[in-house]
């Protein structure tokens, strides 16, 4: 168990629609990231937050968003849902923004049908 | 763009034996490396990293070996266990803002009892 929490585990719904993950962070952990995993393109980094605020960003598209709350969770909002959205959605934390291990939740798995 | 790569998509092993799984990398600002360890419905699980200054790290079982002159990473598991099968992702942090981190495509390891 690496610390990391992530909600809802699984989540089934329709193209168009809009579903938001949440990610609570290891205990004393100030950096949240969101990484995509699907079949054709890998683990791929998405955002980073640190301490409330946006510190770098990936191949994330327009109709994704996430944010980061005073209490360090974070959620990420997927809207306008596609097909391709499909994927395991992971959330990693570290203890700042650094060279540091980040650890990594059990991730959601979303299917868009 | 710049890309984490894996030379073999698998790599099958008698337990006892030990394996070798190789990364290459083509950010030469590369200045961090992970090994992770992803079982089947899980995230991927910190093994060990490296720092760019150093060129071997060694842990329980497992020692990575960091080539910068030829840009390649390899992850050695000694002794290995039918509890080993996994796909194993290798990650950079080429030096960017923040902490993202690049995924090589991953190479599964199956051990045979």
């Amino acid at each position: 168990d690496s610390g990391v929490t992530q909600t809802p585990k699984h989540l089934i719904t329709a193209t168009g629609q809009r579903v938001t993950l949440r990610c609570s962070p290891r205990s004393g952990d100030l950096s949240v990231y969101w990484y995509q995993q699907s079949l054709d393109q890998g683990l791929q980094f998405l955002i980073q937050y640190y301490n409330g605020e946006e510190r770098a960003k990936g191949n994330i598209l327009e109709r994704f968003s996430a944010q980061q709350f005073p209490d360090l969770h974070s959620e990420l909002n997927l809207s306008s849902l596609e097909l391709g959205d499909s994927a395991l959605y992971f959330c990693a934390s570290s203890a700042r923004q650094g060279w540091e291990t980040q650890y990594f939740g059990p991730g959601t798995r979303l299917l868009v049908l | 763009g710049e890309s984490v790569g894996l030379h073999l998509p698998t790599l099958s092993v008698q337990e006892g034996d030990n394996s070798i799984i190789n990364c290459a990398y083509s950010n030469s600002a590369s200045d961090y490396f992970i090994w992770y360890k992803q079982e089947s419905g899980k995230g991927p699980q910190f093994i060990i990293d490296i720092r760019s200054n150093m060129d071997k790290r060694q842990g329980q079982r497992v020692t990575v070996l960091l080539n910068k002159t030829v840009k390649h990473l390899s992850l050695q598991i000694a002794a290995t266990q039918p509890g080993d099968s996994a796909v194993y992702f290798c990650a950079e942090n080429g030096g960017n803002a923040g902490n993202m981190l690049t995924f090589g495509g991953g190479t599964r390891l199956m051990v045979k009892p």
